[in-house]
């Protein structure tokens, strides 16, 4: 079974500052990957995937990731952070063959101050 | 858009009572999902459906059931609440295999006291 370790719980950063959170998961032979988002008081919605082809994967709101195979990370990354990406981030990894669920990582909550 | 319907934002239950949570799909989903969220857990798989009456256990299905009687509907069922299961229950959708992204309804919180 599928496993998804997101290393830091909490990450803290400044208004306009460089962000990464990190996502690391276990090895199958191929996989679907996920990033989503949860804003306060909300369900999650799907900010970017990785399906197959280029590994850097573009999202909404500016976000990209970038899939490593050899070291079986998809890291998530925005250049510029606001105050309205203040939320909690999921990673999220399914097998690429046939029928599988989800397996989501514990979150990473994003506290964007000013 | 899909939208995904929860019932419910907020219940309060007794210990003991059983309690219905209802989600709604209006996209043709194949698939419907229910997952608890809790802190520090993320989230974690209690069943899923990939078709009308069909059913299968997630991670953690102990204590809980479900019915799909219709491709837009799928009900998680508490047979007898306890107090472990106050969470946060998020019901999902998607089309088609695993590289379908998830569609999720808003989320219902449960207390149960």
């Amino acid at each position: 079974a599928q496993s998804v370790t997101q290393l830091d719980s909490q990450v803290p950063v400044f208004e306009e500052a460089p962000v990464e959170l990190r996502c690391n998961y276990s090895s199958s032979v191929s996989v679907y990957l996920f990033w989503y988002v949860q804003y306060p008081n909300q369900g999650l919605q799907l900010l970017l995937k990785y399906l197959s082809g280029s590994t850097l994967v573009k999202g909404i709101n500016g976000f990209e990731a970038e899939f490593n195979k050899s070291q079986t990370s998809f890291h998530l990354r925005k250049p510029s952070v606001h105050i309205s990406d203040t939320a909690e981030y999921f990673c999220a990894v399914s097998e690429g063959s046939g029928y599988s669920t989800l397996t989501f990582g514990k979150g990473t909550m994003l506290l964007v101050s000013p | 858009d899909v939208k995904v319907t929860q019932s419910s934002r907020y219940l309060v239950k007794r210990t003991g009572e059983k309690v219905f949570l209802e989600c709604v799909q209006d996209m043709d989903h194949e698939n419907m999902f229910w997952y608890r969220q809790d802190p520090g857990l993320g989230l974690r798989l209690i069943y899923f459906s990939y078709d009308v009456k069909m059913k299968e256990k997630g991670d953690i299905p102990e204590g809980y059931s479900v019915s799909r009687e219709k491709k837009e509907r799928f009900s998680l069922i508490l047979e007898s609440a306890s107090t472990n299961q106050t969470s946060m229950y998020l019901c999902a959708s998607s089309s088609g295999t695993g590289n379908s992204p998830l569609h999720f309804g808003n989320g219902t919180r449960l207390t149960v006291t």
